[in-house]
């Protein structure tokens, strides 16, 4: 079965200060996309970054980078520099042939930046 | 333009009503998608359409009907409201090799 598994329900980090949010998955199909989304408390669903499982290279979008280490079925979200904006659910997600085309999600993480 | 518009963004209705929420994507996907979002802010797929033919029905009450008009539209009709479907409801849309693109979604709230 198909799994994504956030351990983190909130994360506190300073502004400036990097933070990395953890996600492991599971899946036997060898061909799948992992995902990370931030929701602020607006509640917009915002793409942040994907990593295919064939890709070579780790992720970098901006400030974020995925630390993927496929042997140990993780995915990592790393932001650096943190901003008070970081302020938001981050979600972790997959999609794997097993669930034809939907994304299945973690149960997210909270991060609160301060000042 | 909005890549992913639903309506209403927020609806409050009454037990035993029915009420749709619709959904609308101008970026030529293919795939469309439904979304509940529970009060712990858990996602769980509700229903996958790709060009007007479902693909996906997760264990979701039959009172949930979607429907899917044309592959840029999947509009989600629930009948018998109950205190239990209060969520956001999040509609979504992929093409492959693209990411998913989420509505702002739809607050859901029974009373």
């Amino acid at each position: 079965a198909q799994k994504i598994t956030q351990t983190q329900p909130g994360m506190f980090v300073q502004e400036k200060e990097a933070v990395t949010l953890d996600c492991t998955y599971d899946t036997s199909d060898p061909s799948y996309g992992l995902f990370w989304y931030k929701q602020p408390s607006s509640g917009e669903m915002i793409f942040l970054i994907y990593q295919g499982s064939y890709d070579q290279q780790n992720a970098t979008e901006g400030r974020y980078s995925l630390n993927f280490q496929k042997a140990r079925k993780s995915a990592n979200l790393v932001i650096s520099a943190s901003q008070l904006g970081d302020s938001a659910m981050y979600f972790c997600a997959m999609r794997s042939n097993q669930a034809g085309t939907a994304l299945i999600f973690g149960k997210g993480t909270t991060l609160s930046v301060s000042s | 333009d909005t890549a992913v518009s639903q309506t209403p963004k927020y609806l409050v209705t009454q037990m035993g009503n029915d009420k749709s929420i619709k959904c609308e994507q101008n970026l030529g996907h293919d795939t469309m998608y439904w979304y509940k979002q529970d009060s712990k802010k858990f996602l769980k797929i509700m229903f996958s359409y790709n060009n007007k033919e479902l693909i996906i029905n997760e264990t979701v009450p039959n009172r949930f009907s979607p429907k899917s008009p044309d592959k840029a539209h999947l509009n989600l009709h629930i009948n018998s409201l109950e205190l239990g479907d209060s969520a956001v409801y999040f509609c979504a849309s992929s093409q492959y090799r693209d990411g998913y693109t989420f509505g702002s979604g739809t607050r859901l709230t029974v009373v």
